[in-house]
């Protein structure tokens, strides 16, 4: 099976604070990109940041950073210095042939002023 | 540059009705994908392209249609709506370099 799973459907954090979400994925594909995308409520998708599976060095985009544990299937994204412009939809997402994107249920982060 | 551009940005349909969602992209992209989006599912692949004239079945296929006539162009066709259909559909296109461009949506309801 392809899937993608993120156990948080609601996180909630203050402003300035670190936050980190999970992800765990199935795939069978020997060579794949994992990604997280931001949905604010406009519902325009953006690209947070991507990972390629076979480079061990964790990804970095500014205040956002992943951990991947590609043994474990497991790709968490973390975000320092929260941010009011942070509060979104975030998806946990891989690819597989012809650049097809499996993405998670999502999680709804709120962070408080 | 426009990017990926989606039309309408909403619609109402009733049962039974027919419509056809216009995806347009202009960075010359081979890939075009159609997604829909509904709560607590994330987003599922409808159909997808991989080059003008070719088109494909994603994982949630049943009561679409699409067409790729132009390389620029991806439609996605609904024959007779039903209220299951009520979602939002995502457009997207990709290079083989990976990244997706996502256009800004559409709001589908059917009553």
């Amino acid at each position: 099976a392809q899937t993608v799973t993120q156990s948080q459907p609601e996180m909630s954090v203050q402003e300035a604070e670190t936050v980190t979400l999970s992800c765990t994925y199935d795939t069978s594909e020997s060579n794949y990109y994992l990604f997280w995308y931001k949905q604010p409520p406009s519902r325009q998708m953006i690209l947070v940041i991507r990972q390629e599976a076979y480079k061990q060095q964790n990804a970095t985009e500014n205040r956002f950073s992943v951990n991947f544990q590609k043994a474990a299937k497991s790709f968490s994204l973390k975000i320092s210095d929260s941010q009011l412009g942070d509060t979104a939809m975030y998806f946990c997402a891989f690819n597989r042939g012809a650049q097809k994107l499996v993405f998670g249920q999502g999680t709804r982060l709120t962070i408080n002023p | 540059n426009a990017g990926v551009t989606q039309t309408p940005k909403f619609r109402v349909l009733k049962t039974g009705q027919s419509m056809t969602l216009l995806c347009a992209q202009d960075m010359n992209h081979e890939y075009m994908y159609w997604y829909r989006q509904d709560p607590g599912m994330g987003l599922r692949l409808i159909h997808y392209s991989v080059g003008e004239g070719t088109t494909a079945k994603g994982e949630v296929p049943d009561g679409y249609n699409v067409s790729r006539l132009k390389k620029q162009n991806f439609l996605l066709g609904l024959e007779s709506a039903a209220p299951s259909q009520t979602s939002v559909y995502f457009c997207a296109s990709s290079s083989r370099q990976v990244k997706a461009f996502f256009g800004q949506g559409t709001r589908l309801t059917v009553v």
